[in-house]
């Protein structure tokens, strides 16, 4: 069975420092990733995906994810965090079997400190 | 604006009274489904629909049914609601390949005293 893993509950960091999620995988065949952002009071939002092709995905509102499949993780990433980017983030993997099914980390949430 | 409406936001019912969820897409998406989330245990799948007509069971589906009358449409039904059913519910559709993302209604808050 498809699952991942959000080793960190929380990551705290301060504005203008480069930020790291970590996201560990395991699926049989090839994976089908994704970041989705929770904001307070809101429902998921999407992030960024990785499918095929090169192994650093740009997404939306300026983060990133790093593919890795010899360290099977998908790492999210953004170069300078803002107070903004505080929330709840999670990674997903596509199941392969009932492939339309996403398989949830337990979310790691970001705080951003001024 | 392309969007998944669920309605209500919050609810607050007694044990044992019915009561649904409803869930509707404007992006004419085949599949969607229903997610509980819970503290720690991140979002877990309820239902899900293929098409209209066809619906199957997720991970957790016990003390829930689903319909899909309807490709915009796709209501979740607590016949006889419990308190272990308290959670943040989210209805979420997408296109019917595996390479496309899903996009999230605004969720359901709902309390069963």
């Amino acid at each position: 069975a498809q699952s991942v893993a959000q080793p960190e509950d929380q990551v705290n960091v301060a504005e203008g420092n480069p930020l790291t999620v970590k996201c560990t995988y395991s699926v049989s065949g090839n994976p089908y990733l994704f970041w989705y952002v929770q904001y307070p009071n809101r429902g998921l939002q999407f992030l960024l995906k990785y499918i095929t092709g090169d192994n650093l995905v740009k997404g939306s509102y300026g983060f990133e994810a790093e593919f890795n499949k010899s360290q099977t993780s998908f790492h999210l990433k953004k170069p300078s965090a803002l107070v903004s980017d505080s929330a709840l983030y999670f990674c997903a993997v596509r199941d392969w079997y009932g492939f339309q099914k996403l398989v949830f980390g337990t979310g790691t949430r970001l705080l951003v400190s001024p | 604006e392309a969007q998944v409406t669920q309605n209500p936001r919050y609810l607050i019912t007694v044990t044992g009274k019915k009561l649904t969820v409803t869930c509707s897409q404007n992006m004419n998406h085949e599949y969607m489904s229903w997610y509980r989330q819970d503290p720690g245990l991140g979002l877990r799948q309820i239902y899900y629909s293929m098409n209209v007509e066809v619906t199957d069971k997720g991970d957790v589906p016990e003390g829930y049914k689903v319909s899909r009358k309807e490709k915009r449409n796709f209501p979740l039904i607590l016949e006889s609601p419990s308190p272990n059913q308290t959670s943040l519910y989210f209805c979420a559709s997408s296109l019917g390949t595996e390479n496309t993302e899903a996009f999230f209604g605004q969720g359901t808050r709902l309390t069963v005293v």
